[in-house]
């Protein structure tokens, strides 16, 4: 059975903290992804990962930076927590190749930002 | 003008009922046309996904496309309670698993008992 992890599904910062939100596959996938979703918005792309060490800026990048030193894992950092950064995050990994390939998502990390 | 639009919602319809959930959008070169359904404190997880125009048929549901009016379909016949969960569209060019897929807002959807 396939698999996306998420470390945390709660998690409370206070403004300027730093935070890291990680994210585990277990599918062997190349690409991974950081999403947040807020009501009304949907899903917007932070930034994708297509190997390992690479990485490439998605729709709202700002305020965030990501590392994917291992296939498997890609960890999201948020440098200095702010309040309108409160929303749901989701990561998704799939895989290059088939145009069939879809996307499968973690369980999400709900972050509060105080 | 948002690339994919899709109604919020709360959709809340009797058990049994026909669900009709819809999304337009402007992107001319999408192709690749998706379903996901998130249930309450999940992440999205993939439904139906077609190609092109035309309809795909899996069980109750059925993924319909219609790329002249810019406009795609999924109906739920026989709709359950389990059925109630949020169903977001996707759209990309290049394909279904990757990074120019293009999400709606999601719908949310109660089935009553």
């Amino acid at each position: 059975d396939v698999k996306v992890t998420q470390s945390s599904r709660y998690l409370v910062k206070r403004t300027g903290e730093k935070v890291f939100l990680e994210c585990v596959q277990d599918m062997d996938h190349e690409n991974m992804f950081w999403y947040r979703q807020d009501p009304g918005l949907g899903l917007r792309l932070i930034y994708f990962s297509y190997d390992v060490k690479m990485k490439e800026k998605g729709d709202i990048p700002e305020g965030y930076s990501v590392s994917r030193e291992k296939k498997e894992r890609f960890s999201l950092i948020l440098e200095s927590a702010s309040t309108n950064q409160t929303s749901m995050y989701l990561c998704a990994s799939s895989s290059q190749g088939s145009r069939w390939d879809t996307q499968y998502f973690g369980p999400g990390t709900r972050l509060t930002v105080l | 003008q948002k690339e994919v639009e899709q109604d919020p919602g709360p959709l809340s319809v009797p058990e049994g009922a026909i669900v009709s959930l819809n999304c337009t959008y402007s992107n001319s070169a999408f192709q690749y046309f998706m379903w996901y359904r998130q249930y309450s404190r999940k992440g999205p997880e993939l439904l139906m996904y077609t190609y092109s125009s035309g309809n795909k048929e899996d069980g109750r549901f059925t993924a319909q496309v219609d790329k002249s009016s810019k406009y795609i379909s999924l109906f739920i016949r026989d709709s359950q309670p389990s059925d109630s969960a949020t169903y977001l569209c996707a759209m990309s060019p290049l394909g279904a698993g990757g990074f120019k897929t293009i999400f709606g807002a999601g719908t949310r959807l109660f089935v009553k008992a």
